[in-house]
């Protein structure tokens, strides 16, 4: 059964600080990634998707990268800002089933002014 | 453009109570999921759908039912509502699985007195 784990649970950083969140996973055998944000009461918003063929991706002052065989994933957030605050989940998808991804259980970020 | 609509945003149930929960989406999307959210245990995939007419299950089914009678809709049923189905529950679609990113309604909040 794949699990899926995020490290650290909180983090609380400065603003201007440049961040790595964690994610890894125990099953190598994934269709794809994908990390995820949610604010407060609200619904998850996709970030990045990340294929297994593909090392990472980009958007902005993110950059995602995988390393599928040692079963890791990390978000590097730069410059980071007090919008940035929320809850970060990542999200891989098993290679056999269609749309059964596994989430982990989220890092959530404040960032001080 | 709406995106991924649930209704209702809120809803007390007293235990053995039934209800439906609607989630609608205007992509043209084939997937659709439900996910439930619990505090320590991240997103569970509940039910979910490839097509219209079609369901299949997820990690944790029990209890629920579900129904993609249009494309564009997806019905998430509690037949007899239980206190441990107290949860936020969320619904996604996607246009296909492991190639494009998923898109989240802003959640539903049940309690189950």
């Amino acid at each position: 059964k794949q699990e899926v784990t995020q490290i650290p649970a909180a983090l609380s950083v400065p603003e201007g600080e440049n961040l790595v969140l964690n994610c890894s996973f125990t099953d190598s055998a994934i269709y794809n990634l994908q990390w995820f944000r949610q604010d407060p009461g609200k619904g998850l918003t996709s970030l990045l998707l990340i294929q297994s063929s593909q090392r990472e991706q980009t958007s902005g002052r993110l950059n995602a990268s995988l390393d599928k065989s040692s079963g890791r994933s990390t978000l590097y957030i730069a410059a980071s800002q007090p919008g940035d605050s929320a809850t970060y989940l990542c999200a891989v998808e098993r290679d056999t089933n269609a749309g059964k991804s596994t989430f982990g259980d989220g890092t959530t970020l404040t960032v001080k002014p | 453009n709406a995106g991924v609509t649930q209704t209702p945003k809120f809803r007390v149930l007293k235990t053995g109570q039934s209800m439906t929960l609607l989630c609608a989406q205007d992509m043209n999307h084939e997937y659709m999921y439900w996910y439930r959210q619990d505090p320590g245990m991240g997103l569970r995939l509940i039910h979910y759908s490839v097509g219209e007419g079609t369901t299949a299950k997820g990690e944790v089914p029990d209890g629920y039912n579900v129904s993609r009678l249009k494309k564009q809709n997806f019905l998430l049923g509690l037949e007899s509502a239980a206190p441990s189905q107290t949860s936020v529950y969320f619904c996604a679609s996607s246009w296909w699985t492991g190639t494009t990113e998923a898109f989240f309604g802003q959640g539903t909040r049940l309690t189950v007195v």
